[in-house]
């Protein structure tokens, strides 16, 4: 079954540095999103992406970060200064609309700012 | 915007009882509602979802109904088992090309053997 893959699983990162989490969609979705989970809580949108542009952001999508597609099968999501409350599981996923409209989670990176 | 709300936050039952999971979402141009399992650590798996133009839904064990009048959907779990432990999320979204899921605060659930 088709996956999408995340890199890496575990990042831990200095307050205020970058961080870029990585992420291969399924090869012939055509939708792409960031979702993070703080944890115990529930997973929240952060943005997604189609044609190479943001299609949607949320409240939390802010000028920290940014999204991008580099090449043909990686997707980037950029945290330019992290902050103690960027601590969070991310997770990337993937869909298609023509696959019985079938979300498909990575299996996310935990990212730990100290 | 679209705002799902969850029920209970923990659910404890006895191993072969049944569990219920209760959602609530507010906007009526939502369409597609999906439940998600998440194990400690992992990722959210889908594991049943369910379009407004069915009522309800079922796959072995497990079942979800849609109540588009009233806006609420729920998963109905049969026979658990210890391994159907997690905590479960509910999600709302406009079937449109590239729409995000809003998620429910998620349920954890514990099957006592």
């Amino acid at each position: 079954e088709p996956e999408v893959t995340q890199t890496p699983s575990h990042q831990v990162t200095q307050m205020g540095q970058e961080v870029i989490l990585r992420c291969v969609p399924i090869s012939n979705h055509l939708y792409f999103y960031w979702y993070r989970q703080i944890l115990g809580q529930k997973v929240e949108f952060l943005v997604s992406f189609y044609n190479n542009e943001i299609s949607e952001k949320s409240e939390i999508f802010d000028d920290q970060f940014s999204v991008e597609r580099p090449d043909g099968s990686n997707f980037t999501l950029k945290i330019r200064s992290t902050k103690l409350e960027d601590s969070a599981m991310y997770f990337c996923a993937s869909s298609d609309f023509l696959d019985n409209y079938g979300y498909t989670f990575g299996s996310g990176t935990r990212l730990t700012v100290v | 915007g679209e705002n799902v709300e969850q029920h209970p936050s923990t659910l404890s039952v006895q191993e072969g009882d049944s569990a219920v999971i209760k959602c609530t979402y507010s906007d009526s141009a939502s369409n597609y509602f999906p439940w998600y399992k998440q194990e400690l650590g992992k990722r959210p798996q889908l594991i049943i979802d369910i379009r407004s133009n069915v009522g309800e839904k079922k796959d072995q064990r497990i079942a979800v109904t849609l109540n588009k009048t009233a806006k609420h959907f729920s998963l109905h779990i049969t026979e658990t088992q210890p391994e159907d432990s997690a905590v479960y999320f509910c999600a709302a979204s406009r079937l449109e090309y590239g729409n995000k899921l809003v998620f429910g605060a998620g349920t954890i659930l514990r099957v006592k053997s």
